[in-house]
């Protein structure tokens, strides 16, 4: 099925390790982007890419680190995680302008 | 850049009432006002999205209306249904650029 893929789908990090997301999609979409989703703070824009090679820093990029080698792949690395972090976390995708969202990631950092 | 306001942030309504969603964005160069409903432990779905060259889009139950000048845009949910419960955002960019979104409007749907 064609859409945005992220992996897993729920984690626990313990303060300090550090992990990546993954996030994969099929429709050959040049623009993707990572969001954290907090209650209360909407969807805040981590890093975005609008194309391979090419990465930028939205409005909360501390503490990520993100790479795109190839258009189907943005994942998003973890160098230190804090609790801070524990947030929900979505992949999003665009097309001409909609955005395709997966179903994302609840990480928990205690 | 972009800021964008959504309110109210929780909204109760009778089944087959109508519901209504507001947003004031502040880059008069935005250009794109799409709308997504959220429903409980999955990704954001687009429902209806507008451009500002349009004042109006309805698509079945669901309009969005886009008033440039004084830069707010609105959802209309009529006749509701339970299936309406979920949480609701509004967003807005001047194109090329990352989407900006509202903290979002949880929508009750009491039936």
């Amino acid at each position: 099925n064609a859409g945005v893929t992220q992996t897993p789908k729920f984690q626990v990090l313990k303060t300090g390790q550090s992990m990546t997301l993954q996030c994969a999609q099929d429709m050959n979409h040049e623009y993707m982007s990572w969001y954290r989703q907090d209650p209360g703070m909407g969807l805040r824009l981590i890093h975005y890419s609008v194309g391979a090679g090419i990465t930028d820093q939205g409005e909360v990029p501390n503490g990520y680190n993100v790479s795109r080698s190839t258009t189907e792949d943005f994942p998003l690395r973890l160098l230190s995680a804090a609790p801070s972090q524990t947030s929900v976390y979505f992949c999003a995708s665009r097309g001409a302008q909609a955005y395709t969202f997966g179903s994302g990631t609840r990480l928990t950092v205690v | 850049g972009e800021n964008v306001e959504q309110h109210p942030s929780t909204l109760s309504v009778q089944e087959g009432d109508s519901a209504v969603i507001k947003c004031t964005y502040s880059d008069s160069a935005s250009n794109y006002f799409p709308w997504y409903k959220q429903e409980l432990g999955k990704g954001p779905q687009l429902i209806i999205d507008i451009r500002s060259n349009v004042g109006e889009k309805k698509d079945q139950r669901i309009a969005v209306t886009l008033n440039k000048t004084a830069k707010h845009f609105s959802l209309h949910i009529t006749e509701t249904q339970p299936e309406d419960s979920a949480v609701y955002f509004c967003a807005a960019t001047p194109g090329n650029t990352p989407l900006v979104f509202g903290k979002g409007t949880r929508l009750s749907v009491i039936a």
